[in-house]
């Protein structure tokens, strides 16, 4: 099912950095393409989303950077926050069909202050 | 917006016990849900996926016979956990898609068999 690879699996970023987490995928099907924040005993909360049609999209200090040819996306926290330290997931799916997320491993964020 | 509502949010059972988890569209119909497995530090598996009025789909590896799923309506899909051991302990999350719009999620049932 691992269709979709993240990394790093773990990061350290001083506060006010810059966190940069990537992901790569297989099913060129996939049409949606959401990054997830998870702290501990909580659900996946959506953070940013973007479609195959844009190749960036940002919300805040969070950027999406799309990439279809090469079939990467990639995850930007600018001014990174302690409070962003969170386990970040980045899916992908074929949402048109209404199908199933695929999730990536995870990447654990720590911002130290 | 869309919301799910998951209960419980956490669960502790003995072993051998069923255990079932409910998720309900709130403010929409949900003819497809996806049932997800968490364990700790992992990421989250697909286990099955239910749609109202028709058997559920599980994932390979995935027991159907214990990990009951029922989606009788379109607000209301349940898990039950049959016969529950120890390893079956994790964090069992629905998710509800809105084709052409994106997914929401439940809130997460943490489930401890002692």
């Amino acid at each position: 099912q691992q269709q979709v690879k993240q990394s790093p699996q773990s990061l350290i970023v001083q506060k006010g950095g810059i966190s940069i987490i990537n992901c790569a995928y297989e099913n060129t099907a996939f049409d949606y393409f959401p990054w997830y924040q998870q702290f501990p005993g909580k659900g996946p909360a959506l953070l940013i989303a973007i479609r195959p049609d844009v190749s960036e999209k940002k919300e805040g200090r969070f950027t999406i950077s799309f990439n279809k040819s090469a079939k990467q996306f990639s995850l930007h926290i600018m001014d990174s926050q302690p409070g962003d330290s969170a386990t970040y997931f980045c899916a992908a799916s074929n949402l048109n069909a209404g199908n199933m997320l695929t999730f990536g491993g995870g990447t654990r964020l720590m911002v130290k202050p | 917006g869309a919301v799910v509502s998951q209960h419980p949010s956490w669960v502790i059972c003995k072993s051998g016990t069923s255990v079932k988890i409910e998720c309900r569209s709130l403010d929409f119909q949900a003819t497809t849900m996806f049932w997800y497995r968490q364990f700790p530090k992992q990421s989250l598996m697909l286990m099955a996926t239910s749609n109202e009025g028709s058997k559920a789909t599980y994932e390979q590896g995935v027991e159907k016979d214990k990990f009951l799923i029922n989606h009788a309506s379109l607000t209301l899909s349940t898990l039950t956990v049959t016969s529950a051991h120890p390893e079956d302990s994790s964090f069992y999350i629905c998710s509800a898609v809105l084709r052409d719009y994106g997914y929401t999620f439940g809130s997460g049932t943490r489930l401890t068999v002692v």
